[in-house]
């Protein structure tokens, strides 16, 4: 069957290390992932955009990389910050298409201790 | 980036009334439309995808009675919760992707707290 898995429900770090997230993912074959950032009570907001042929992507503090021979992405978060705490989801287009609804992971809510 | 605006973002409704929610496109126009529910902690669930001028397509398990689509305009899909209950209590929220843009923008979500 076909699953997106976020295998760390939560995640607590201290401020300043780098926080490491993963989004695996089983009988897909993505175009590209991405990553949204969900505070409580928000809507999900867009992060970053990964594609199948890239290996890594960076905006600011914040790196994702995508390995499709693992099936697996890893989103990082250098320096943390306090201001970093929230779910974090992974996605996927299934249909590569653009016109069908994203698939997402459970996300990973995290914490970052000051 | 675009903006998808959606309201109410928080309404209390007794329970047997019906309650509309709105998503607008602000900035793009959007043929297809897609609302998710989301129980705390929980990630989120595809309710159906809304598609301006024909219905909406249902998730299996979802209501389509009970959860009525309409997307109106290219701009416009609205979700109404009809005969509400409390166990419809949930945070709903939509989502549009532009044309030729692989990433979604969502709405701010509604709260829905029925009693």
């Amino acid at each position: 069957s076909q699953k997106i898995e976020q295998n760390s429900e939560a995640l607590n770090i201290q401020e300043g290390k780098t926080a490491t997230l993963t989004c695996n993912y089983t009988n897909y074959s993505p175009a590209y992932l991405q990553w949204y950032r969900q505070d409580p009570g928000r809507g999900p907001v867009f992060l970053l955009l990964i594609r199948e042929n890239e290996k890594e992507k960076r905006k600011e503090r914040l790196k994702v990389t995508f390995d499709t021979t693992l099936k697996q992405s890893l989103f990082h978060i250098t320096a943390s910050q306090p201001a970093d705490s929230a779910t974090y989801l992974c996605a996927l287009d299934p249909s590569n298409s653009g016109n069908t609804p994203l698939v997402f992971g459970k996300g990973t809510r995290l914490s970052v201790i000051a | 980036g675009a903006v998808v605006s959606q309201h109410p973002s928080r309404v209390i409704c007794k329970s047997g009334t019906s309650v509309k929610i709105e998503c607008r496109s602000l900035d793009f126009q959007a043929t297809t439309m897609f609302w998710y529910r989301q129980f705390p902690k929980q990630s989120l669930m595809l309710m159906a995808t809304s598609n301006e001028g024909s219905k909406a397509t249902y998730e299996q398990g979802v209501e389509k009675d009970k959860f009525l689509i309409n997307h109106a305009s290219l701009t416009l899909s609205t979700l109404t919760v009809t005969s509400a209950h409390p166990e419809d209590s949930s945070f709903y929220i939509c989502s549009a992707r532009p044309n030729g843009i692989p990433e979604a923008f969502f709405g701010q979500g509604t709260r829905l707290t029925v009693v």
